[in-house]
């Protein structure tokens, strides 16, 4: 596609419950990012993907993160029993590769736990 | 590990005036460096990078920045500002090809008329 798309733009859920965020790069773009983004504050690194594999997922809080890239193209973030502090904008990104040509992000996911 | 600190949480200009945001990383190993901007309701977008060679990079609608290693530096300065510049601009720093990025906390730069 033109730009990076991520779904949904908006998400409610209860504590508790289980979301996927999804996210659809640049195509021939083989590297994939995620960011988080708390109100006031820059993006914080989760996760990143070279092809299929996480090349990187230091940034993953704790085990109730995963994120998958079966097919090297479209990526889903998976939150289990979601906490009212998982609220903020998820943030997608994607690059031709992991040299530093900079990302082209999408617009986000603004994920809000009530 | 690198960090990346924009002094200015926020710079309010009028129109027409120069404006400098600014940035200082730590890191130690050799960075590449980036500004992003995001305007209202808007995505981040890459506003101009540092990778190697000449310190000072141009960047998209008149922005430029000033790499300075003695410094730990790398300052976001525009001659004339216009009202839609007005966007929080963030600073970030990638370390070598570890492919992510620390970013700063961002500065929304108000441009007044």
């Amino acid at each position: 596609g033109a730009g990076v798309s991520q779904t949904p733009s908006n998400k409610v859920t209860e504590k508790g419950k289980y979301v996927e965020l999804r996210c659809d790069p640049i195509s021939g773009h083989t590297a994939l990012y995620w960011y988080r983004q708390s109100l006031g504050q820059g993006p914080e690194f989760l996760i990143y993907f070279q092809g299929t594999g996480a090349a990187d997922d230091s940034g993953l809080p704790n085990d109730r993160f995963f994120a998958v890239r079966p097919e090297g193209s479209v990526s889903t973030l998976k939150i289990q029993r979601t906490e009212r502090g998982d609220s903020a904008v998820y943030l997608c990104a994607s690059s031709q590769s992991t040299e530093p040509y900079g990302y082209t992000f999408g617009s986000g996911t603004r994920l809000t736990v009530v | 590990a690198q960090s990346v600190t924009q002094l200015d949480s926020q710079v309010p200009v009028f129109e027409e005036a120069p404006v400098e945001l600014r940035c200082n990383y730590s890191s130690s190993v050799s960075v590449y460096l980036f500004w992003y901007v995001q305007y209202p309701n808007q995505g981040l977008q890459l506003l101009l990078k540092y990778l190697s060679g000449s310190t000072l990079v141009k960047g998209i609608n008149g922005f430029e920045a000033e790499f300075n290693k003695s410094q730990t530096s790398f300052h976001l300065r525009k001659p004339s500002v216009h009202i839609s510049d007005t966007a929080e601009y963030f600073c970030a720093v990638s370390a070598g090809n570890a492919g992510k990025s620390t970013f700063g906390d961002g500065t929304t730069l108000t441009v007044k008329p």
